[in-house]
């Protein structure tokens, strides 16, 4: 049981690129959430999933999309990325609206 | 809108104190309340959880007290040790929109 899952953990982009970040959860929660922490600030979350086949906006959407084609599986794409997007990743889930479990982030740097 | 804030931003102890780590939040209907810990470099582990309908929840060395009227909770931790120094952050839920304090970084010096 690995709980949830990230990939990769570690990324560097250059202003303008795209990429994907992967979430995986193998404990079969209906929610799934993507946040962001950046220094001195709580975790904002930026979209959230409550079953397979439907996203929901945060409190902070913009620049972001996500996808959930699978149960266990959250995406999140930035389309052409920009240096504000520079923050660490987390990714959680949670059986319904409860207790919420994370996986360990992604540091991505915006060049 | 919610916003949610822990205070103090830091707090250094000798190892043995009992602390108590606070978090505020301005909209009393909750749904639930959670306590983390964040290691440097890591991800988060739930600590406590309290539901709307509950008063308080223990684990262990941890007793976390939910006040909605007054918007307030509080994380107890007794007997502190070296092992508990970490940033502990605490975030409200209202339905699915969790809102995260800034934290509080703990250390207990041996």
């Amino acid at each position: 049981n690995a709980g949830v899952t990230q990939t990769p953990k570690f990324r560097v982009l250059k202003t303008g690129q795209s990429m994907t970040l992967l979430c995986a959860q193998d404990m079969n929660h209906e929610y799934m959430y993507w946040y962001r922490q950046d220094p001195g600030m709580g975790l904002r979350l930026i979209h959230y999933s409550v079953g397979e086949g439907t996203t929901a906006k945060g409190e902070v959407p913009d620049g972001y999309n996500v996808s959930r084609l699978k149960k266990q599986n959250f995406l999140l794409g930035l389309e052409s990325a920009a240096p504000s997007q520079t923050s660490v990743y987390f990714c959680a889930s949670s059986p319904q609206s409860y207790e919420q479990y994370f996986g360990p982030g992604t540091r991505l740097t915006v060049t | 809108k919610q916003e949610v804030t822990q205070i103090p931003a830091a707090l250094s102890v000798p190892e043995g104190e009992n602390l108590v780590l606070n978090c505020s939040f301005t909209d009393s209907a909750i749904y639930n309340l959670q306590w983390f810990r964040q290691d440097p470099g890591k991800g988060l582990t739930s600590l406590l959880l309290i539901q709307s309908s509950q008063r308080e929840q223990t684990s262990g060395r941890l007793n976390a007290s939910l006040d909605k009227s007054s918007g307030r909770s509080t994380l107890y931790i007794a007997a502190s040790q070296p092992g508990d120094s970490a940033t502990y952050l605490c975030a409200v839920g209202n339905n699915n929109d969790m809102r995260f304090g800034a934290g509080t970084r703990l250390t207990v010096k041996p």
